[in-house]
């Protein structure tokens, strides 16, 4: 299957820093990529769509200020947690899916970034 | 509003004995199907994809079928082993560039 790097896998900060973490698609061009936070024994959790070029668009509830995302490239998309608190804390999983014409759009995920704010 | 839901949440079987995992969508017109694994700390791996129109996809000891009309997809995992536990999800897609709708997953351990 197509593979969707994300980096890092680990990271901790202190809190009030900011922290970037980036989304790669590596085989083939995604348009759209996708971020989603997932508390511990829980359900992913969408938190916004990426479009390259153009900006993102947030879940209701998802702070647009605090997570900014970058989609430059149809490749990359980058999300970067802003004046980071504790309650930060968890696990990012981003996601993307392959074009149509490369069969039928399935999505595949990074690794994921556990963020660690203390 | 569509809504995901897996039945049962946590499931603990001898190995070597086949594993049912069920998923529930509430509106049924879906563009497709995926079921994921996910180990703990990791991301997501996707397993099976199954199309709107297809009742069914295998891959090895893997099965996934697809009742549309009735909202349902069965994942079944033959001759269960050890390796094999791990948390499946189970996400639906309303049209192509959609975004993903998960099911809180099922917690799989196959014990030796």
């Amino acid at each position: 299957g197509a593979v969707v790097s994300q980096h890092p896998s680990r990271v901790i900060c202190k809190s009030g820093t900011s922290v970037k973490i980036e989304c790669r698609s590596l085989d083939f061009q995604a348009t759209t990529m996708f971020w989603y936070r997932q508390f511990p024994k829980k359900s992913l959790m969408l938190m916004a769509t990426s479009n390259e070029g153009s900006k993102a668009t947030y879940e209701q509830g998802v702070e647009k200020d605090k997570f900014l995302i970058n989609h430059a490239s149809l490749t990359l998309s980058t999300l970067t947690v802003t004046s980071a608190h504790p309650e930060d804390s968890s696990f990012y999983i981003c996601s993307a899916y392959v074009p149509q014409d490369r069969g039928n759009t399935e999505a595949f995920f990074g690794q994921g970034t556990r963020l660690t704010v203390v | 509003k569509q809504e995901v839901t897996q039945i049962p949440a946590a499931l603990s079987v001898p190995e070597g004995e086949n594993l049912v995992l069920n998923c529930s969508f509430t509106d049924s017109a879906i563009y497709n199907l995926q079921w994921f694994r996910q180990d703990p700390g990791k991301g997501l791996t996707s397993l099976l994809l199954i199309q709107s129109s297809q009742r069914e996809q295998t891959s090895g000891r893997l099965n996934a079928s697809l009742d549309k009309s009735s909202g349902r997809s069965t994942l079944y995992i033959a001759a269960s082993q050890p390796g094999d536990s791990a948390t499946y999800l189970c996400a639906v897609r309303r049209a192509a560039g959609n975004k993903l709708t998960f099911g809180g997953g099922t917690r799989v351990l196959v014990k030796p």
